[in-house]
């Protein structure tokens, strides 16, 4: 059974600052997804990440996937209060496994 | 372009009345179809997905049920809504291939509150 972990869970960043969210999974998969939620709303897709080695950036967010380690990086440059919301990876298998998400928010 | 429409946006409901969500998407066929709940600050529960008309894949007991009358419509329902059924549901589809590995793209959600 495919698992799948985000971590953090909760990340409180102050606003200019660098960090970097963490998806691992435990099976054998090459598409990776990354969707945002705002508090209230739907899910929105960010990036889709269909092979080893995958980067994609849109604006302060950058994406990666190494099939190998069975890991997913979102890296936040720079944040803004924009960026808060939850974050989610998804890893393709039948159907889709989510993680349980990243809460964050940044503060002035 | 696709889109997926879901309704109620909200609804409030008394415990033991039925429910019924619709969701339809346009612009597509043979769709894959999902229904998620979100309970509040929590992740996604995938509670049935669907490959085809009349298909439907339960992935946890409940007293929820699903049904795809017609190949871009999913509807979920209950006969008696329990208060553990209070939540955010989120219809989604995605394009049907051999793998159903393809991203997700999701409904605006029904909020929904038992009383």
């Amino acid at each position: 059974e495919l698992k799948v972990e985000q971590n953090p869970l909760f990340l409180s960043m102050q606003e200019g600052k660098n960090y970097t969210i963490y998806c691992n999974y435990s099976t054998t998969s090459d598409r990776l997804y990354w969707y945002r939620q705002d508090p209230g709303k739907s899910l929105e897709s960010l990036f889709v990440l269909l092979s080893n080695g995958a980067v994609k950036q849109e604006g302060r967010l950058m994406a990666s996937l190494d099939t190998k380690a069975r890991l997913s990086t979102l890296h936040i440059t720079a944040a803004v209060h924009d960026l808060s919301a939850t974050y989610f990876c998804a890893v393709a298998d039948t159907p889709l496994v989510f993680g349980k998400g990243t809460r964050l928010s940044v503060i002035a | 372009s696709q889109t997926i429409h879901q309704w109620p946006a909200t609804l409030v409901q008394p415990v033991g009345s039925p429910l019924s969500l619709e969701c339809t998407v346009e612009g597509t066929s043979n769709p894959n179809l999902y229904w998620y709940r979100q309970a509040a600050g929590r992740g996604l529960q995938l509670l049935f997905y669907s490959v085809g008309i009349g298909q439907i894949s339960s992935e946890v007991p409940q007293n929820l049920s699903a049904s795809r009358p017609q190949d871009r419509q999913f509807i979920l329902s209950s006969k008696k809504l329990l208060l553990s059924d209070s939540g955010f549901y989120l219809c989604a589809w995605s394009v049907r291939t051999g793998y159903n590995n393809q991203p997700q793209h999701f409904g605006d959600g029904t909020r929904l509150s038992i009383l």
